[in-house]
């Protein structure tokens, strides 16, 4: 059964970087032809794209969030990565990694972070 | 402000039939297939829909979908109210990158 664990730091300060892992059970990155993603939830609010990735490191970004945005994969740590640059209030969210087809369906999330945007 | 466009609420009485919309563009829904999601307060989406109107497993048949053109429809049959959830529509653009509409709060009355 495949699991998703996000991990990473619960609040950040205005400016500064979020990063957030997904570590990956049950299943081999390097062996999968799955995509790998992030997906936030402002409180109260839908859904939004951040990105995703493959296991050969191709990316594809949200056009609003790009220039602050970069994802990696660690197939050796079955572990991918988010980073999101000079955070504002406004990046504060639940941030779900997630496992896709290149169709965008997602049956694996994980359980979601809360990520809080403050001083 | 989300690519794809669903009505912020929908509401319907027990055993009633409630459907969804979801519009979007000719570079999104005009091209690709729509999946949708559910999902209760405090916890991660679950996919109910994929490929228009292909049901996971566990899903009941109570729930279907489909597509016409740059429109999206989700359709829930003898609603219940454990049905009362938040749903999103989801699909890709050309750039092979994920889009979500709103979402849809439903309500059970």
């Amino acid at each position: 059964q495949v699991q998703l664990q996000e991990s990473g730091p619960g609040m950040v300060k205005p400016s500064e970087t979020l990063s957030l892992s997904c570590r990956v059970s049950g299943e081999s990155i390097g062996d999968s032809v799955f995509y790998w993603g992030w997906i936030r939830q402002p409180p109260g609010k839908g859904l939004e794209w951040i990105a995703s990735i493959n296991k050969s490191g191709s990316t594809y970004y949200n056009p609003s969030l790009k220039s602050r945005v970069t994802l990696s994969v660690d197939t050796s740590k079955d572990q991918f990565s988010l980073t999101l640059t000079s955070v504002t209030a406004a990046d504060t969210a639940v941030y779900y990694c997630a496992r896709l087809t290149i169709f965008a369906v997602i049956r694996i999330w994980g359980q979601g972070a809360l990520v809080t945007v403050s001083s | 402000q989300s690519v794809l466009t669903q009505p912020p609420s929908a509401s319907g009485t027990p055993g009633q039939r409630v459907i969804i919309s979801c519009s979007g563009r000719s570079s999104d829904l005009g091209t690709n297939t729509v999946n949708w999601y559910q999902q209760f307060p405090g916890t991660a989406p679950k996919l109910l829909i994929y490929s228009n109107s292909q049901r996971p497993s566990g899903v009941p048949d109570r729930f279907s979908g489909s597509k016409s053109g740059t429109t999206a429809s989700l359709a829930i049959n003898g609603l219940q109210s454990e049905d009362e959830a938040d749903y999103y529509c989801s699909t890709w653009d050309d750039d092979l990158l994920g889009v979500f509409g709103g979402g849809t709060k439903l309500t059970v009355l």
